[in-house]
C-alpha cells in the first residue's frame, strides 16, 4: 500500500517570502500522480498543483511550484512571494495510475502554514 | 461552471437519527468519491463510484453507512443510526476517469451528532 508522509505539522513564513513544504511517499509503482491540495479555514479542499510521475519537468502554477524527485520519492511544494491568503492546511496526495489500483487518493497528514504580515 | 455541490453544509442531529448527505458532481465527471475528515484519522476515502457503480466501499466504517448513486448527477451518503463518533466533515469529490483523474472537492458537510 502506498503511504504519504508530511513531516512538518506546522510551518510559518513572512509575507512576500518563500516557503517550502515537504512531502515524501512510498510506492512500488512507476506510474502515478501527485497532488497538493490547500484547505483554508473554510474547509474547502482546493487543488493547488498536480504532477505526473512520467514527466521530468516540475509543475508550476503561478507562485506555486514543485520539486519532484522520483528516485527519492520526494514531492515538495514551494510557495513564492507568500500572501496572507496562502495561510491554510496543505495536503500532499498520491494517486496510482493503475486502473486496478482504483482512483483513490492517499493523503498525507497535512502541514499547517501560517503567513505572518 | 458549477463545482461539486453538497448539501446540507452543516447538520446537527441527535444520536440514533438518520442522516442523509447529498452530492451533485461536476457535469461530465464519471467518478465520484466520498471522504471523511476527522482530527484523529485525517482524510479517509469511504467509497467511490465509476459510472454510477460502486467500485470500492472498503472504507465504509460499518453497516450503518450506505451510499447510492442513482444517476450521474446525484449521490447520497446515509448514516442510520448516527452516533457521536460519526461527527466529522464529509466531502464529496468528482473526477473524470482517465488521465490524472484530478479530483475536485465540494465544500463539505460538517456533521455533529449529539
Amino acid at each position: 500500500a502506498q503511504t504519504v508522509t508530511q513531516s512538518q505539522p506546522e510551518m510559518s513564513v513572512q509575507e512576500a517570502e518563500t516557503v517550502t513544504l515537504s512531502c515524501t511517499y512510498d510506492t512500488s509503482e512507476s506510474d502515478y500522480y501527485l497532488f497538493w491540495y490547500k484547505q483554508p479555514p473554510s474547509r474547502q479542499m482546493i487543488l493547488v498543483i498536480r504532477q505526473e510521475a512520467y514527466k521530468q519537468q516540475n509543475a508550476t502554477e503561478n507562485r506555486f511550484s514543485v520539486n519532484f524527485q522520483k528516485a527519492a520519492k520526494s514531492f515538495s511544494l514551494k510557495i513564492s512571494d507568500s500572501q496572507l491568503g496562502d495561510a491554510a492546511m496543505y495536503f500532499c496526495a498520491y494517486r496510482s495510475a493503475r486502473e486496478t489500483s482504483g482512483s483513490r487518493l492517499t493523503f498525507g497528514e497535512g502541514t499547517q502554514l501560517t503567513v505572518n504580515p | 461552471d458549477a463545482g461539486v455541490i453538497q448539501s446540507p453544509r452543516h447538520e446537527v442531529t441527535e444520536m440514533g437519527q438518520e442522516v442523509t448527505l447529498r452530492c451533485k458532481p461536476i457535469s461530465g465527471h464519471n467518478s465520484l468519491f466520498w471522504y471523511r475528515q476527522t482530527m484523529m484519522r485525517g482524510l479517509e476515502l469511504l467509497i467511490y463510484f465509476n459510472n454510477n457503480v460502486p467500485i470500492d466501499d472498503s472504507g465504509m466504517p460499518e453497516d450503518r453507512f450506505s451510499a447510492k448513486m442513482p444517476n450521474a448527477s446525484f449521490s447520497t451518503l446515509k448514516i442510520q443510526p448516527s452516533e457521536p463518533r460519526d461527527s466529522a466533515v464529509y466531502f464529496c469529490a468528482s473526477s473524470f476517469r482517465g488521465g490524472a483523474g484530478t479530483q475536485y472537492f465540494g465544500p463539505g458537510t460538517r456533521l455533529l451528532v449529539l
